[in-house]
């Protein structure tokens, strides 16, 4: 079972807005990662939020984390057509943390 | 793709035929993962390698077999191909725990 869930599957806006994205998990974790994926390639890592940490931030990401409700948030600030991709969050456990485990991820679709 | 390829990048085969993908990275990476991602369920873990000789299985690890003689390569053996291991395979490499994982950029397997 995945670990990750993303909410919205699907989000499509205009560029220069705001995209959000949200994950819940179940476990207790040791860090929070998302990843980026374009249409027929690899992942690629974005960022690492530890679980003592509540907010990071990455040139236009900013990640929040929230271990009491089991959630975090992926924004991308003034969007850019390039950052259409499919978006996944990972979550590296307490237990078993040799694995991540992967969300279903969210498609962002920006609309130029 | 930070340093991994994998070959074949496509390939299409019978049921009942054995397949072999490799994976190949370049940056003594100790960890090393065996994904598939289907639509609707994200990353899977097949297989996973912790060292040299060191192998154990992840959530969907039945039909396949993994191999790992060197640092730098890590076999997935898909012993009698069947359709439902049609799917698009990641291989991933970190240097451990709590790190960032780097992918390859993916095989796509038809198993007709």
């Amino acid at each position: 079972s995945q670990q990750g869930e993303e909410d919205p599957q699907a989000l499509s806006i205009q560029e220069g807005e705001n995209a959000t994205m949200n994950c819940s998990y179940k476990t207790s974790i040791n860090n929070l990662q998302w990843y980026r994926q374009n249409s027929g390639r690899g992942l690629v890592h974005l960022i690492l939020i530890r679980s003592n940490e509540r907010e990071k931030h990455s040139g236009r990401l900013r990640v929040t984390l929230d271990t009491s409700k089991k959630s975090s948030s992926l924004l991308i600030t003034a969007s850019r057509a390039a950052d259409t991709a499919s978006y996944f969050c990972a979550t590296d456990p307490v237990v078993g943390n040799e694995k991540l485990t992967f969300g279903t991820g969210t498609r962002l679709t920006i609309i130029p | 793709d930070a340093g991994i390829t994998q070959s074949p990048r496509h390939k299409v085969t019978e049921t009942g035929t054995p397949v072999t993908l490799r994976c190949h990275q370049t940056e003594n990476h100790r960890y090393m993962y065996w994904y598939r991602q289907d639509p609707g369920h994200g990353l899977r873990l097949i297989h996973y390698s912790y060292g040299v000789k060191d192998t154990d299985k992840g959530e969907v690890s039945d039909g396949y077999s993994v191999s790992r003689s060197k640092t730098e390569d890590f076999l997935l053996t898909l012993e009698s191909a069947t359709s439902s291991q049609t799917s698009v395979y990641f291989c991933a490499a970190n240097r451990g725990t709590n790190n960032e994982q780097f992918f390859g950029p993916g095989t796509r397997l038809t198993v007709l």
